[in-house]
């Protein structure tokens, strides 16, 4: 398995579920992040880490609960979501946090909260 | 004022012509400049990146950036379906940390017709 692996692809849950989407980086990179992309917006950076240590977190509300055990694996623990949250879920990894032109995405987790 | 603007499109065109695909940006401290190809279903990937100002051609692709204007654009020479996705542009500061995050476009669609 090479790249920037993401499970499951596609995700429906409850507003009352907990779930957790996983990434996995086979490139030896130091820093993961954790992207929103909603129809017509921007990708939205959620959560950065680097050498395993969370560094950002940028405004996301405490429903979605970032943890990283290793330098190449990367979680999303979710809880008590809202409908709103529906959207492509992208893992990102890259060399490290200075070189940004070096990330590359995994194939991202369809969520679907009903 | 948004900080990255792109025509989300969609953007049509025939097989063999030439595509320009174009962002506009307001924080004149972004000195990285990307563009990611994304097909449907998928994780984007980066075509190409830039340093300051500037073009870089790799194949069919040429990147552009006039600072000056605060434009880039990327064009795509004899264009094929298979060129047929979303483009996104991103962009970044130069340091470490937070000024290193990338801020992205909403991404243009292409659709190349045979």
């Amino acid at each position: 398995e090479t790249g920037v692996t993401q499970t499951p692809r596609h995700l429906v849950m409850g507003m009352t579920n907990k779930k957790s989407l996983k990434c996995e980086q086979h490139l030896g990179h130091n820093a993961m992040y954790w992207y929103k992309q909603s129809a017509k917006k921007p990708l939205e950076l959620m959560f950065v880490y680097s050498l395993e240590e969370r560094v950002e977190n940028n405004s996301v509300p405490s429903r979605f609960s970032p943890e990283c055990p290793n330098s190449s694996h990367l979680f999303l623990h979710l809880h008590t979501l809202q409908p709103e949250d529906s959207a492509l879920y992208l893992c990102a990894s890259s060399q490290d946090r200075t070189r940004p032109y070096t990330q590359y995405f995994g194939p991202g987790t369809r969520l679907t909260v009903l | 004022q948004k900080e990255v603007e792109q025509d989300p499109g969609p953007l049509s065109v025939p097989e063999g012509a030439i595509v320009s695909l174009n962002c506009t940006y307001s924080n004149s401290a972004f000195q990285y400049f990307m563009w990611y190809r994304q097909y449907s279903r998928k994780g984007p990937e980066l075509l190409m990146y830039t340093y300051s100002s500037g073009n870089k051609e790799d194949g069919r692709f040429t990147a552009q950036v006039d600072k000056s204007s605060k434009y880039i654009s990327l064009f795509i020479r004899d264009s094929q379906p298979s060129d047929s996705a979303t483009y996104l542009c991103a962009m970044s500061e130069d340091y470490g940390g937070s000024q290193g995050n990338l801020i992205f476009g909403k991404g243009t669609k292409l659709s190349v017709k045979p």
